[in-house]
């Protein structure tokens, strides 16, 4: 069964650098969304991307985020510089519009990114 | 706006206790309902749905169903596995297909 993949599993980085969390999505699917839970809180919503540009944001996604689609298959998330508070989970999902209404989401295993 | 708020875990279990995972949300409108589950190094994976008030999701024996009056989606089982343990998601889509409403997630702990 097709699924979403994501690398690296863990990221360690130290404050103020960049990090580039990648994922690939399934093959036929058009839109494409990033979501972060730092520990113990919620699944946020950060961004979805439709198109090759971003179709939502949320206000947690400032100028530190951008996203991008960089070839047929990866879809990444970048941050700038980074901050302890940027410390969580990151999980990458996609979904086929075509498919029958509601639109399910598929989700990857996440990365877990920790800021020092 | 939209919210989505959970029973907090840890919750054990023994092998076949009865389960049930309290979900609760705030929406304009009338959203779709979902519960992810996500096993130990996997991604969140899509258990149940429900689209309309008093649909049941029902699969592997998992079922929800979707309260309106209560505003209410409970995830229930009647005999947990040790397999079952997990991290459960609720989770909403309003008139914004876009993007998921998440619960913080509670974790099952099912012991032999």
């Amino acid at each position: 069964e097709p699924e979403v993949t994501q690398t690296p599993s863990h990221q360690v980085t130290q404050m103020g650098q960049e990090v580039i969390l990648r994922c690939v999505p399934i093959s036929n699917h058009l839109y494409f969304y990033w979501y972060r839970q730092i520990l113990g809180q919620k699944v946020e919503f950060l961004v979805s991307f439709y198109n090759n540009e971003i179709s939502e944001k949320s206000e947690i996604f400032d100028d530190q985020f951008s996203v991008e689609r960089p070839d047929g298959s990866n879809f990444t998330l970048k941050i700038r510089s980074t901050k302890l508070e940027d410390s969580a989970m990151y999980f990458c999902a996609s979904s086929d519009p075509s498919l029958a209404f509601p639109y399910e989401q598929y989700f990857g295993p996440g990365t877990r990114l920790t800021v020092t | 706006g939209d919210s989505v708020t959970q029973m907090e875990g840890p919750v054990t279990l023994s092998e076949e206790a009865f389960l049930t995972i309290n979900c609760t949300y705030t929406a304009t409108g009338y959203p779709s309902l979902f519960w992810y589950v996500q096993y130990p190094g996997e991604g969140l994976q899509l258990l149940l749905k429900a689209t309309k008030a008093d649909d049941k999701g029902s699969n592997k024996g998992f079922e929800a169903t979707y309260r309106k009056e209560t505003t209410s989606f409970h995830l229930e089982k009647g005999s947990v596995q040790v397999s079952d343990s997990a991290v459960y998601f609720c989770a909403l889509q309003g008139y914004n297909f876009n993007k998921f409403y998440f619960g913080s997630g509670t974790k099952l702990n099912v012991k032999p």
